[in-house]
């Protein structure tokens, strides 16, 4: 398995307060992903990154924000949870732009 | 834009063979990939097609119409850890995988 370790795995927050999501990777891909996956609607891309400080945003990026400070490790935040954050969140890495993706076990987050 | 549809469920005998088909409608189409997710953990890997055809996995196949905008995964052989959703995904140059919503298939003996 790809080493990409996400923290943490569960999170319960109220609405409004900010949550940072952590993604660690050992396998040093130059490129990950954040995604959240949702009944009827599948995954959907928040926001990537392509190296060190290079970052670029998804489908559904409203809301967040992202920071790549060194290859290994990809942070989500939530500035100010809504309930319409409450989601799985997986994280994602690959080599290349078009490679596979390897997904990390997920974060699943309650925003009360 | 992107277009990705796929069955939402499906369901089959064990033992048997079962195909799941996916459509999509993207420019710049470069390649398509398919992946299974047990419920409640990560989706993994399966498959990449970029040329048309077939390619074949051990009792997984996965072909490619890029003319049509046309895949399917085969399973074969079906078994009860078979049971999962599959997940159709395409990607144009450098761009970043956009998902289907992803079929259900439950395997029933």
């Amino acid at each position: 398995d790809a080493g990409i370790t996400q923290s943490p795995r569960h999170k319960v927050t109220e609405t409004g307060t900010p949550v940072t999501l952590r993604c660690h990777q050992t396998e040093n891909h130059r490129y990950m992903y954040w995604y959240r996956q949702d009944p009827g609607h599948g995954l959907r891309l928040i926001h990537y990154s392509y190296g060190v400080k290079d970052t670029d945003k998804g489908e559904v990026s409203d809301g967040y924000s992202v920071s790549r400070s060194k290859t290994e490790d990809f942070l989500l935040t939530l500035e100010s949870a809504t309930s319409s954050q409450t989601s799985v969140y997986f994280c994602a890495i690959s080599e290349q732009g078009n490679s596979p993706l390897h997904f990390g076990n997920g974060t699943r987050l309650t925003v009360t | 834009g992107q277009n990705i549809d796929q069955p939402t469920e499906m369901t089959a005998t064990e033992g048997a063979i079962v195909q799941i088909n996916c459509t999509y409608q993207t420019s710049g189409f470069n390649g398509l990939f398919w992946y299974q997710q047990h419920a409640g953990e990560a989706p993994t890997f399966l498959s990449y097609n970029v040329l048309d055809g077939l390619e074949e996995k051990g009792r997984f196949s996965s072909f490619l119409s890029r003319s049509k905008g046309y895949s399917y995964l085969l399973l074969k052989e079906l078994q009860m850890k078979d049971s999962a959703s599959y997940l159709c995904a395409v990607t144009r140059g450098n761009t970043p995988l956009v998902f289907g919503k992803g079929t259900r298939l439950s395997v029933i003996a």
